[in-house]
């Protein structure tokens, strides 16, 4: 199966309502990666994690740093330009430092 | 914010062609990735590497080569090209924690 599952696939919000989004490790990770890819195809880095939470703007995101098996990414107030793909990437960590990536979750926000 | 450009941007080819697409990246970053993107799949490693010479295989390498030159340029090459490796190329490089990815090449391989 796959090593990192997220969920869910598609989603769409109302402008200014709350989600969150959630990627499950199915073996303990080093850290996690979350990425928007945008209509034209670009992957924009959102946060990395090793550990515990970070926020940026009215995004938020928390790596669980007691089993290291899921990590969420909270959208508050949704906006229109939140549009767009949003994966989450596992880190094998070691000297031969892999990411294995989530199939995405499709995120639609209408007016 | 680190530098990672493709090239070409979109590539179309014949089955059984010649292709290698370009990546070079201007932050002296030592890892460097190629990974295809598919419907249903999200994004799969294909190789990487941590340095000039050095090359890792990934996930997916079967009917991909790739050579990194430098530490700046890392290409990728598929020597007989096949409709299934029709799809979106990201190169990315890292610095200690965080990958930064080229803005992609659309391959359709005919």
């Amino acid at each position: 199966g796959d090593q990192v599952e997220q969920s869910p696939s598609a989603l769409s919000l109302h402008e200014g309502t709350d989600s969150a989004l959630r990627c499950n490790f199915t073996t303990t990770m080093r850290s996690v990666q979350w990425f928007r890819q945008n209509s034209r195809g670009s992957l924009i880095s959102l946060f990395y994690l090793a550990s515990g939470t970070k926020e940026n703007g009215r995004l938020k995101s928390a790596f669980d740093s007691k089993e290291r098996r899921y990590s969420t990414l909270h959208i508050r107030d949704a906006q229109l330009e939140d549009s767009g793909t949003y994966f989450c990437a596992a880190g094998s960590g070691g000297s031969n430092y892999k990411l294995t990536f989530g199939k995405g979750t499709l995120l639609t926000v209408t007016p | 914010e680190a530098a990672v450009t493709q090239s070409p941007r979109n590539k179309v080819t014949v089955t059984g062609g010649n292709v290698t697409l370009s990546c070079r990246q201007t932050n002296s970053h030592n890892y460097m990735y190629w990974y295809r993107q598919d419907t249903g799949h999200g994004l799969r490693l294909i190789h990487y590497s941590y340095g000039a010479g050095n090359l890792q295989i990934g996930d997916v390498p079967d009917g991909y080569k790739a050579t990194r030159t430098t530490q700046e340029d890392f290409f990728l090459l598929l020597e007989l090209a096949s409709p299934s490796q029709t799809s979106l190329y990201f190169c990315a490089s890292r610095d200690q924690d965080t990958q930064y990815f080229g803005p992609g090449t659309r391959l359709l391989v005919l």
